[in-house]
């Protein structure tokens, strides 16, 4: 079975500042993807960021990237120049190649962007 | 499109009743999931379709719990005789085919909220 490790339930940054969440995952497969998720106040859950375990480049999308160190089972989210709208729960979240057994998400990550 | 619905948006009922919550997902999304997500918690898989084949359920489903998807189109989630510990957010998701090319961004719906008294 997999398991995902968020070990900071809440940070709290300025805005316009970086900040660096992390992600530590268990598996014993070799085919498999890893995402972050953003959970709003609203709570609607939308994905951030996506990551192939097969890929060695990092992720990268505008101000979000990730640092994924494979044979540490290592996933951490950076976020440059932060903003007020960045504040909401981060969830990391894996899933086998095959993807029939579901997401299994972290419990997450409380990010605040204060003015 | 208008992405993943999910109705209610909130439920409140009496121990023992029973509920039905509903999942439409995006048109020509095969793959459906269910999660359950608890206060202060990641959400937890609950079960999975291909279409209208329930391909996968998770030990939290509990034989209270049935979930349907007929047509392979919308999904329902029954829970029967609710319990307080059902009390939760239950999220749903779909996603595209062609999983293994890269596909597999899972869009998920806004839950619906249930309480039980």
């Amino acid at each position: 079975a997999q398991t995902v490790t968020q070990s900071q339930p809440e940070m709290s940054v300025q805005e316009a500042e970086t900040v660096t969440l992390s992600c530590t995952y268990d598996t014993s497969e070799n085919n498999y993807y890893l995402f972050w998720y953003k959970q709003p106040p609203s709570r609607q859950m939308i994905l951030v960021i996506r990551q192939e375990a097969y890929k060695q480049q990092n992720a990268t999308e505008n101000r979000f990237s990730v640092n994924f160190q494979k044979a540490a089972k290592s996933f951490s989210l950076k976020i440059s120049d932060s903003q007020l709208g960045d504040t909401a729960m981060y969830f990391c979240a894996f899933i086998n190649g095959g993807g029939a057994d579901g997401l299994t998400f972290g419990k997450g990550t409380h990010l605040i962007i204060q003015p | 499109d208008t992405g993943v619905s999910q109705d209610p948006r909130h439920k409140i009922t009496k121990r023992g009743q029973n509920v039905t919550f509903r999942c439409d997902p995006i048109s020509e999304h095969n793959r459906l999931y269910w999660y359950r997500q608890t206060l202060g918690q990641g959400p937890e898989f609950l079960t999975y379709f291909q279409n209208e084949a329930q391909l996968e359920k998770s030990r939290l489903l509990s034989d209270r719990f049935s979930a349907e998807r007929p047509k392979g189109s919308f999904s329902t989630l029954e829970i029967q005789r609710t319990e307080q510990g059902d009390s939760a957010m239950y999220l749903c998701a779909s996603s595209p085919r062609g999983f293994t090319r890269g596909d597999n961004e899972q869009f998920f719906g806004p839950g619906t909220r249930l309480t039980v008294l």
